[in-house]
């Protein structure tokens, strides 16, 4: 079953545009929810995470936004470049877990 | 210094073959995992290892051993090799107790022909 689900699968955002991707979750146990960036032939790397403590994080030009009773958080790339052209992945977890669940993924494409 | 490497990075190899790919990190953590991405991007947890023990098989057929000499190192072995096995792996470590971030390696692209 999937357990993150993410939206949209892809996007196309004009250079100094806001990208916005989706997720919500159904395990109300999550209490650690990172986005991932991944760049063609490389790994996810960590981008930003939150926990349900705080509604809004934000790091440089990334914020993530969180609603816990409606089980959704957000990724905004605010001023998008060319070089956050990647794809980005949610995900959850919880203190003690041993996995993190990943949604299926938004590939990113920001115009020049 | 990278923090975990996985070898090797491309493997073609037919069908019906063995094949191992390893994994070491060096980032001090007791949690490593395998991750399988299809072409799609999709990224699912296939083993999660602590303390050199399994504790999470996510319904992985058996041709998949996954072996922990050590809490630095964790290894795959594939058995029978099948076309849908086509696919990147990744290699991923955490400190499960302190924070839940995953460092992953850059991925073994293993294509099965």
């Amino acid at each position: 079953q999937q357990q993150v689900k993410q939206s949209p699968q892809s996007l196309i955002v004009q250079k100094g545009g806001i990208s916005i991707i989706n997720c919500a979750y159904e395990n109300t146990a999550f209490d650690y929810f990172p986005w991932y960036q991944q760049f063609p032939g490389k790994g996810p790397a960590l981008l930003i995470a939150i926990r349900p403590d705080v509604s809004e994080k934000k790091e440089g030009r990334f914020t993530i936004s969180f609603n816990k009773s409606a089980k959704q958080f957000s990724l905004h790339i605010m001023d998008s470049q060319p070089g956050d052209s990647a794809t980005y992945f949610c995900a959850a977890s919880y203190t003690g877990g041993f996995k993190t669940i990943f949604g299926a993924g938004t590939r990113l494409f920001v115009k020049a | 210094d990278t923090a975990v490497s996985q070898t090797p990075k491309y493997l073609v190899t037919q069908m019906g073959n063995d094949k191992s790919i390893k994994c070491e990190q060096n980032l001090g953590h007791d949690t490593m995992y395998w991750y399988k991405q299809d072409s799609k991007k999709f990224l699912k947890i296939m083993f999660s290892y602590n303390n050199k023990e399994l504790i999470i098989n996510e319904t992985v057929p058996n041709r998949f051993s996954p072996k922990s000499p050590d809490k630095a190192h964790l290894n795959l072995h594939i058995n029978s090799l099948e076309l849908g096995d086509s696919a990147v792996y990744f290699c991923a470590s955490s400190q499960r107790l302190i924070d839940t971030e995953a460092f992953f390696g850059q991925g073994t692209r293993l294509t099965v022909v």
